[in-house]
C-alpha cells in the first residue's frame, strides 16, 4: 500500500464554482478524516467517517460543504458556490479503529479560490 | 474543550545546535499526544508519539516526554542538521479515536549550514 493519496493536488477555481477533492485511503483502515488548514495554522477538524457513516461533523463544515464515503472506501469532499475564504489545504487522513493508534495523512489538496 | 499550544516561531538554528520545541496542551481524561512534521507542499508526517504519562517517544533523534504534572510535550534534538527545516505541530487525540486531533499552529523552524 502507497499509503493515504488525495486526488489532486491543486485546484484553482472561480468564486462560485463546485469543486470535488477525492481522498483513497490505507485500504484496511476504515476511519477517514477530513481536515482544513490554511496558511500559517494548524489543520483544523471538519468531519470523520467510520466505513460509510458519517459519525461526526464540525462546525466548521458549513452546508456548502458535503462528503461522503459511499461504499466505506475512497470519501469525496465537495464544495459548492466556493467562496474566496475556502482557499486552504484540504488534508485527508486514515486509521483503525484501535485504542492508542496513529493516523496517516495524505499530501493534501491546495484550493485557491480566485 | 481540547487545545494545544506551541511557542511561537520562526525558530532559526545552526547546523548541530540543541533544538527545544515547547508544547503544552489542555484536555480532558488522559489523551494521546503527537508531532508532526511537516515539509513545504507536502502533508503531515507523524514523527513521534505517546499515549500515556511518562511515555517517551522518539524518531530520527528527535524525543518528547509525555508530562502529565506540566501538560507539557516538548520535542527535543540534540544536533539538529539542515534537513530538519520544516514546520513541527503538536497535536492531542482522544486515545480511542487517533484520527480526530487538536493541532497547535505550528513552529516553523530553519537550520543553517
Amino acid at each position: 500500500d502507497t499509503g493515504v493519496s488525495q486526488d489532486p493536488r491543486h485546484k484553482i477555481t472561480k468564486r462560485g464554482q463546485n469543486v470535488t477533492f477525492r481522498c483513497d485511503p490505507i485500504s484496511e483502515h476504515n476511519r477517514l478524516y477530513w481536515y482544513r488548514q490554511t496558511l500559517g495554522q494548524g489543520p483544523e477538524f471538519l468531519t470523520y467517517f467510520q466505513n460509510e457513516a458519517q459519525l461526526e461533523k464540525s462546525r466548521l463544515l458549513s452546508d456548502r460543504f458535503s462528503a461522503e464515503r459511499p461504499k466505506g472506501s475512497f470519501s469525496t469532499l465537495e464544495i459548492q458556490r466556493t467562496e474566496q475564504g475556502d482557499s486552504a489545504m484540504y488534508l485527508c487522513a486514515s486509521s483503525l479503529e484501535l485504542a492508542n493508534t496513529e493516523a496517516f495523512f495524505g499530501q493534501g489538496t491546495r484550493l485557491t479560490v480566485v | 474543550g481540547n487545545s494545544v499550544t506551541q511557542m511561537e516561531g520562526p525558530v532559526t538554528l545552526s547546523e548541530e545546535a540543541f533544538l527545544t520545541i515547547n508544547c503544552t496542551y489542555t484536555a480532558t481524561g488522559y489523551p494521546s499526544l503527537f508531532w508532526y512534521v511537516q515539509y513545504p507542499g507536502e502533508g503531515l508526517q507523524l514523527l513521534l508519539k505517546a499515549t500515556k504519562a511518562d511515555d517517551k517517544g522518539s524518531n530520527k533523534g528527535f524525543e518528547a516526554t509525555y508530562r502529565k504534572e506540566t501538560t507539557s510535550f516538548h520535542l527535543e534534538k540534540g544536533s539538529v542538521q539542515v534537513s530538519d527545516s520544516a514546520v513541527y505541530f503538536c497535536a492531542l487525540s482522544d486515545n480511542t479515536n487517533a484520527g480526530k486531533s487538536t493541532f497547535g499552529d505550528g513552529t516553523t523552524l530553519t537550520v543553517k549550514p
